[in-house]
């Protein structure tokens, strides 16, 4: 089964400085990668996706991911944070089944402090 | 582009009372909507996938006499949470698959609704 792993609950940085959110997955055959965020009582906005071609996706916001296949990563990082960068980060891997649900990471809060 | 629509944002309810909640897409046709039930400070579980003119599949676990999804248009899905008990108070979150996107399109999502149940 397709999963995605996110090993932090939170990550904090400072204001201005790069910022990294990890993700791994477990799949079978080719990955099919996305990003997403949530701000507070809100619902996801989609932030960038891999599906093939260049390992280094841009997004929305400045934010970019990497995908390595070798590591099964796909980190989301951004290169200066803001503080309204502060929000729930899920990463989520679509399922190969009918209906190519996605199968979301269990999430990781993103702090950056003034 | 890729509008979501969620209705209503925030509701209360009687113990034992039915609430609807509905998801639209506003400027695409989505064959397929997945509602999603999110707990405090938890991620997202799906619920069911619904599809347009058929029956909803529900996830391991799900009521399907519990949460009823009816999606009766290509823009239009509903989320029934019949006689409401205090522990389906949650966030329940709709999202959407423009059609013909199937096999890389992104999902859009709505805003969420809050429910509460007294």
């Amino acid at each position: 089964a397709q999963s995605v792993a996110q090993p932090e609950d939170q990550v904090n940085v400072a204001e201005g400085n790069p910022l990294t959110v990890k993700c791994t997955y477990s799949v079978s055959g080719n990955p099919y990668l996305f990003w997403y965020v949530q701000y507070p009582n809100r619902g996801l906005q989609f932030l960038l996706k891999y599906i093939t071609g260049d390992n280094l996706v841009k997004g929305s916001y400045g934010f970019e991911a990497e995908f390595n296949k070798s590591q099964t990563s796909f980190h989301l990082k951004k290169p200066s944070a803001l503080v309204s960068d502060s929000a729930l980060y899920f990463c989520a891997v679509r399922d190969g089944g009918a209906t190519n649900k996605l199968i979301f990471g269990t999430g990781t809060l993103l702090a950056v402090q003034p | 582009g890729a509008v979501v629509s969620q209705h209503p944002s925030r509701v209360i309810c009687k113990s034992g009372t039915s609430v609807k909640i509905e998801c639209r897409s506003l400027d695409f046709q989505a064959t397929t909507m997945f509602w999603y039930r999110q707990f405090p400070k938890q991620s997202l579980m799906l619920m069911a996938t619904s599809n347009e003119g058929s029956k909803a599949t529900y996830e391991q676990g799900v009521e399907k006499d519990k949460f009823l999804i009816n999606h009766a248009s290509l823009t239009l899905s509903t989320l029934t949470v019949t006689s409401a008990h205090p522990e389906d108070s949650s966030f329940y979150i709709c999202s959407a698959r423009p059609r013909g996107r199937g096999n890389t399109g992104e999902l859009f999502f709505g805003e969420g609704s809050r429910l509460t149940v007294l």
